[in-house]
């Protein structure tokens, strides 16, 4: 069982559809929770991140964090064409090296107008 | 405005050659930097911590002597696929942390 799963889609939603991204993981021990957004043939940007369970909202986005079901998600309101991108969930927990960075593969979103 | 720089964006190459790609800090100075690969539709791993002054870190099953990297300066680091084979073709990304990472744009290799 790998770490952390997320779904690759592909995602197809229209114009101003409420967009629902998720990952699950297995480590207990992950501390910080992040969402990456990459665009084609681009380094991927951080969108958002949170440590405690809950709501986080910034503009059109939320991310949400439910340690207990160890499952976190992203929403996107008002969903724009410049949304399409392929999203990554990110977790970190310490280890012997420092900070260890573990993503999910990524689910590629489409955006129609 | 961009934090980290690679070069080049995009690199085309015979089987059998060496290629390097430069991943620099802009505005501050970075003693550690990560280097990654992403094959397509896969998520990015960690290839190697490259660390300035000393030697990198390799990540399990990542070969040291295939992937040369040197962090020369608090600014640069360089990662050279010496005796590139078709099964190299990737995306490489570099990144740096400041509380949070930092990517760069990232260079698509492609070996024939």
């Amino acid at each position: 069982q790998k770490e952390v799963e997320q779904d690759p889609g592909p995602l197809s939603v229209p114009e101003g559809a409420i967009v629902s991204l998720n990952c699950t993981y297995s480590n207990s021990a992950f501390q910080y929770f992040m969402w990456y957004r990459q665009y084609s043939r681009k380094g991927p940007e951080l969108l958002m991140y949170t440590y405690s369970s809950g709501n986080k909202e910034d503009g059109r986005f939320t991310a949400q964090v439910d340690k207990s079901s160890k499952y976190i998600s992203l929403f996107i309101r008002d969903s724009q064409p410049s949304d399409s991108a392929t999203y990554l969930c990110a977790m970190t927990f310490a280890n012997q090296a420092g900070t260890a960075l573990i993503f999910g593969k990524g689910t590629t979103l489409s955006v129609s107008s | 405005g961009a934090v980290v720089s690679q070069h080049p964006s995009r690199v085309i190459c015979k089987s059998g050659t060496s290629v390097k790609i430069e991943c620099r800090s802009l505005d501050f100075q970075a003693t550690t930097m990560f280097w990654y690969r992403q094959f397509p539709k896969q998520s990015l791993m960690l290839m190697a911590t490259s660390n300035e002054g000393s030697k990198a870190t390799y990540e399990q099953g990542v070969e040291k002597d295939k992937f040369l990297i040197n962090h020369a300066s608090l600014t640069l680091s360089t990662l050279t696929v010496t005796s590139a084979h078709p099964e190299d073709s990737s995306f490489y990304i570099c990144s740096v942390r400041i509380l949070q990472q930092f990517f760069g744009p990232g260079t698509r290799l492609t070996v024939l």
